[in-house]
């Protein structure tokens, strides 16, 4: 099944210590994104990634890191997190830029809190 | 820079009738894409429907309509009949160009539909 996967799905953690969230896509896409959710302000891109070892940043990429390493993986990296980090987190991907549908495909989702 | 303006942030309607979520986008190029995506209590983010720049037809999926209107900047979704359970926030996306760089989300539309 063509699918996107983020692991974990929720996570509650402290300031300060340093977390991964991984992004894995079985299509083979060039393309990955990390958003995040907060209301009232929809889905703001914080990085993406055209292909392996070809990332740049999106609206609000302050206090996070990506790499991409293999084609299928994207994890976010959150160095030191802190409480305005507390977001719901979708990685997305999506066939290489200049496909005509540009449709991306979202993970399921990851909860994070930092307290 | 493109933006996305959902101008509605709850919308409250009693099951069986019709409701339309509005979403105004503003952009320079003259190729793009609009999207929209539910997203149920569960979380998840479900691809609606993809339109772009060069097709202006209307389209009907069920109980779902879209009405493009380019000279409007405009791509409204109607939900005829509506149901419980097409509760839920409603995301209008834009994605310009040939490259699938980035969605610029609008800020999202919570749909409550009451038995």
């Amino acid at each position: 099944e063509a699918q996107v996967t983020q692991n974990p799905r929720y996570l509650i953690t402290v300031t300060g210590k340093k977390l991964t969230v991984t992004c894995s896509q079985n299509m083979n896409h060039e393309y990955m994104s990390w958003y995040r959710q907060d209301p009232g302000l929809g889905l703001r891109q914080i990085y993406y990634s055209m292909n392996v070892e070809v990332t740049d940043k999106g609206d609000v990429p302050e206090g996070y890191k990506v790499s991409r390493k293999e084609k299928r993986n994207f994890p976010l990296i959150l160095e030191s997190p802190s409480p305005n980090q507390t977001s719901l987190y979708f990685c997305a991907s999506s066939l290489s830029p200049g496909h005509l549908y540009n449709e991306q495909f979202f993970g399921p989702g990851t909860r994070l809190t930092v307290l | 820079a493109q933006k996305v303006t959902q101008a509605q942030t709850e919308i409250s309607v009693v099951e069986k009738e019709d409701v339309t979520l509005d979403c105004v986008y503003e952009t320079r190029d003259t190729t793009y894409y609009l999207f929209w995506y539910k997203q149920p209590p569960s979380g998840e983010l479900v691809f609606l429907i993809r339109r772009n720049s060069f097709d202006e037809q209307n389209e009907i999926s069920g109980r779902y309509s879209w009405n493009f209107q380019k000279s409007t900047s405009s791509f409204n979704f109607t939900i005829t009949a509506s149901q419980v359970v097409d509760s839920a926030v409603y995301f209008c996306a834009l994605s310009v160009g040939g490259s699938a760089r980035q969605l610029t989300f609008g800020s999202g539309t919570q749909l409550t539909v009451l038995p």
